[in-house]
This record gives C-alpha cells, structure tokens and sequence, in this order.
C-alpha cells in the first residue's frame, strides 16, 4: 500500500515557540492531504484540508493564523503550529489522498507534541 | 457532523463474533473503515462506495445501506490482532473530500 511518513514523530517544545511538522507521500504524488488531530482517548478531529498549490481549507474552530499549513509540493505537507501552548500539546495525524476510483486515504504515523 | 458509532466498546474472546455501527444524519455516499491500535496511526481496511454493498477483507465485512445512511462492520472469528479502535468515516469537512471519523468502538479481544 501507499506510504505517507511523518517527521519528527515526538516533538517536545517550550510554550511560545513554532513547531513544524512534515508529512510526505513516499510512493505516490498527493493532491490533496489532511491534517487531523487526536487527544487522548478521543476521536480524529479534521483540522484542515491541505491541496498543493492553493491555500488550506480550515475547519470550523480551527485557527488559520495558529495552524499554518503549507502544501508546496505533490509529495509534502507541513503544519506549523505556532506560539505552541500546552492546550496544543496532541498527537497531530496527516493522511493524503490516492487518487482514483476508491480515494483511500492514508495515513502518517503521527507526531506527539508536547508543550511545556 | 460527526457519524454516530455504536457500542462504544466492545470486549470479545478469541474466536467470538462483534458488529460495529456506524450510522449518520447526513445522506451517505461512501464509508471508510479504519482500524487504530493504541499510539499508532489508522490503518485503512476498506471502503464502500455503493448503497448495499458489501466488502470483505479476511474475517472483517461490511455492509452499507445508504437509504438507512448505516454502515455496519462484521468481525467474524475475531484474533487477538483485531483489538483496537475501529472508525468509520464518510467524507466531508469543508472541502468536501475529507473523512470525518466517529468517536469510534474500542474493541478488546482476549484470549
């Protein structure tokens, strides 16, 4: 199957400080990739939706100027959390989309950010 | 809006039989199904695209109705290596093309 990586996979930052997260299709060219985020013990919660070339569709309560997301390539997404603050602190989960009849979407293996 | 999963949890033994639920408000056109176990990403197990199909992937089916807007996961014999939390998602989100998850059924199989 499609592989979608993620870097770094822990994070663990001071609170006011930028964090970058990286998702990237290794095997095939995504147009459109997905930033989720998971607290624990609770579901995946859409974040935004990430087509390259264009701007970020955010979802409802999700702050623009906060989560910054960049789609600059067919292979790469990144999310850039900033002025990080310990109410950030989650596991952050991408997923691009392989296009075609089904649309299966895959997913990273997750960053763990930790805000102090 | 979130699609509404039911049981919340499930607790088999090895071998044993489990439905999972998942059922919106929403007109359906396509579920996903994913399996997360604990600290790992979701793994994709399959999707269905038409009203009244069925899927199968080893012991694990599915079922989707789309005039009920219902999608049921069946996992037969179950294995230890299906413990987990098991969600369904149609897309939606704002752009439309995005999987919206519900909260999800935590199984736990036990030997």
């Amino acid at each position: 199957g499609a592989v979608v990586s993620q870097h770094p996979s822990r994070v663990i930052c001071k609170s006011g400080t930028s964090v970058k997260i990286e998702c990237r299709s290794l095997d095939f060219q995504a147009t459109t990739m997905f930033w989720y985020r998971q607290f624990p013990k609770q579901s995946l919660m859409l974040m935004a939706t990430s087509n390259e070339g264009s701007k970020a569709t955010y979802e409802q309560g999700v702050e623009k100027d906060k989560f910054l997301i960049n789609h600059a390539s067919l292979t790469l997404s990144t999310l850039t959390v900033t002025s990080a603050h310990p109410e950030d602190s989650s596991f952050y989960i991408c997923s691009a989309r392989l296009a075609g009849a089904q649309e299966t979407q895959y997913f990273g293996p997750g960053t763990r950010l930790l805000v102090l | 809006q979130q699609p509404v999963q039911s049981p919340q949890a499930v607790i088999l033994r090895e071998g044993e039989d489990a439905v999972i639920n998942c059922s919106s408000s929403k007109a359906l056109y396509s579920v996903h199904w994913y399996r997360q176990k604990h600290g790992e990403a979701p793994v994709f197990l399959m999707i269905l695209l038409k009203g009244g199909e069925q899927k199968g992937h080893e012991k694990i089916s599915a079922s989707f109705n789309e005039k009920k807007q219902q999608s049921s996961l069946y996992l037969t014999a179950s294995q230890l290596s299906y413990s987990g939390t098991y969600f369904c998602g149609p897309p939606e989100g704002q752009a439309g093309t995005a999987l919206i998850f519900g909260k999800g059924t935590t199984l736990s199989v036990s030997s």
